[in-house]
């Protein structure tokens, strides 16, 4: 079974900089999905960003991007120009490829922008 | 365009009370999913439609649970009886066409039983 695994509980970042969230999952698939959710107190689940496995090219989404070691089976998000709506739980999801339409979340990590 | 729409968006319901959930996906979207999101298990997959059909309801947690989709802008999830450990946000999301595309999520259902 997959797993995904992100291991920064939370994290702060100072308004204007940079942060990187991590995760890294665990497959014997070779063609899969992963995602990034954004999930703010309103508690809507936001995508933020997506990687389809057999790209090598890193997924860029404005001041969103993310470093996918498929080698490592890691898939980081970056946050350039951090701003206060920023601030949210971030969740990392797997899906394959395969025909499995379950997504397998991470357990999050908590964003904390500082004015 | 509008998206995945939930209702209610917040239920207080007694314990033993049944609890109804509905949603409407995004409009020409053909598959549907339902997931539930409490502290201790995270996010988890409940059951999801295909074209209206039930494709995989392996996550339901127990007997208790029931879900339908009448119509392709239409589903339900059903509790009864509730019971408190049910308390958690229900999601509903669609996608549209094919496995790959990313799928979209609603504002979710906050449900308590007390």
């Amino acid at each position: 079974a997959q797993t995904v695994t992100q291991s920064q509980p939370e994290m702060s970042v100072q308004e204007a900089e940079t942060v990187t969230l991590s995760c890294t999952y665990d497959t014997s698939e070779s063609d899969y999905y992963l995602f990034w959710y954004k999930q703010p107190p309103s508690r809507q689940m936001i995508l933020v960003i997506r990687q389809e496995a057999y790209k090598q090219q890193n997924a860029t989404e404005n001041r969103f991007s993310v470093n996918f070691q498929k080698a490592a089976k890691s898939f980081s998000l970056k946050i350039s120009d951090s701003q206060l709506g920023d601030a949210a739980m971030y969740f990392c999801a797997y899906r394959s490829a395969s025909g499995n339409e379950k997504l397998t979340f991470g357990t999050g990590t908590r964003l904390t922008i500082i004015p | 365009d509008a998206g995945v729409i939930q209702s209610p968006r917040h239920e207080v319901t007694e314990m033993g009370q049944e609890v109804t959930l509905r949603c409407k996906p995004i409009s020409g979207h053909n598959s549907l999913f339902w997931y539930r999101q409490t502290m201790m298990r995270g996010l988890e997959l409940l059951i999801y439609f295909n074209n209206n059909v039930p494709i995989d309801d392996s996550g339901m947690p127990e007997d208790r649970f029931s879900a339908k989709m009448p119509n392709a802008s239409f589903s339900t999830l059903k509790i009864q009886p509730s019971e408190p450990r049910d308390s958690a946000v229900y999601f509903c999301a669609s996608r549209q066409g094919y496995s790959g595309n990313t799928i979209y999520f609603g504002e979710g259902s906050w449900l308590t039983v007390v």
